[in-house]
């Protein structure tokens, strides 16, 4: 089974902070990596598939990259709407989230 | 719009059955693959089962294989997990989700699931 590990588990910052999540792979995993953001007692809404490529209506402040066993997502500017947890989720063999990063108000 | 309505959930006994539901709109159920996936109470998302189009080709996660089946009905645009000799461990909500290849790319709403005597 291919783990996934994400990092932080928790980060602190402030409107308008750049911020990194980072994701790997136990295992090669090509770019088939998504990125979901989940705010509490909702589903998870997906941001980013295929590693880089952001889903319609996305705000283009959300990124991605990576290929192989390292991702990463970044969010250029956070914005008050932001402050939630992310998973990474890789869907190359079967389906496999990371822990989730929760991003909290600094 | 794509949407997906999960049912069925509620409290259930250690060892019980449940079956939850999945109402599907908005596109063409029988062309998708789909998903349930699972997630306890502030702990993260576990994918459990996976289903094709037309119902041939079926997996689970090693925590529910043996206990859970994974079904759909493409006349009734319907998904179905039923759930058997349920476990304290499978408190959780259940999402069922779109597949669109192998992303999943849409989400229901979810519905609660709560095994305790």
């Amino acid at each position: 089974d291919i783990q996934m590990t994400q990092s932080p588990s928790t980060l602190s910052a402030s409107v308008g902070d750049r911020v990194t999540i980072t994701c790997r792979a136990s295992q090669s995993i090509s770019q088939w990596l998504a990125w979901y953001q989940q705010k509490p007692g909702k589903a998870p809404k997906l941001l980013i598939y295929k590693a880089s490529s952001l889903e319609s209506g996305v705000p283009p402040r959300f990124s991605g990259s990576g290929s192989g066993t390292e991702f990463t997502l970044t969010i250029s500017s956070l914005q008050p709407d932001d402050f939630t947890t992310y998973y990474c989720q890789q869907y190359y063999s079967f389906w496999t989230f990371g822990q989730g990063t929760k991003v909290e108000i600094k | 719009e794509v949407q997906l309505v999960e049912s069925g959930g509620g409290l259930i006994q250690p060892g019980g059955s449940l079956r939850l539901s999945c109402a599907a709109s908005g596109f063409t159920f029988s062309t998708y693959s789909m998903n349930w996936v699972r997630q306890a109470p502030g702990k993260g998302l576990e994918w459990i089962s996976y289903i094709s189009s037309n119902s041939i080709t079926t997996y689970y996660a090693n925590s529910v294989k043996g206990r859970f089946t994974i079904s759909r009905d493409n006349a009734k645009n319907s998904l179905y997990l039923q759930m058997n000799s349920l476990r304290d461990e499978d408190t959780a909500v259940y999402y069922c989700a779109r597949d669109t290849s192998s992303l999943i790319q849409h989400w229901g709403q979810g519905t609660l699931v709560i095994v305790s005597s």
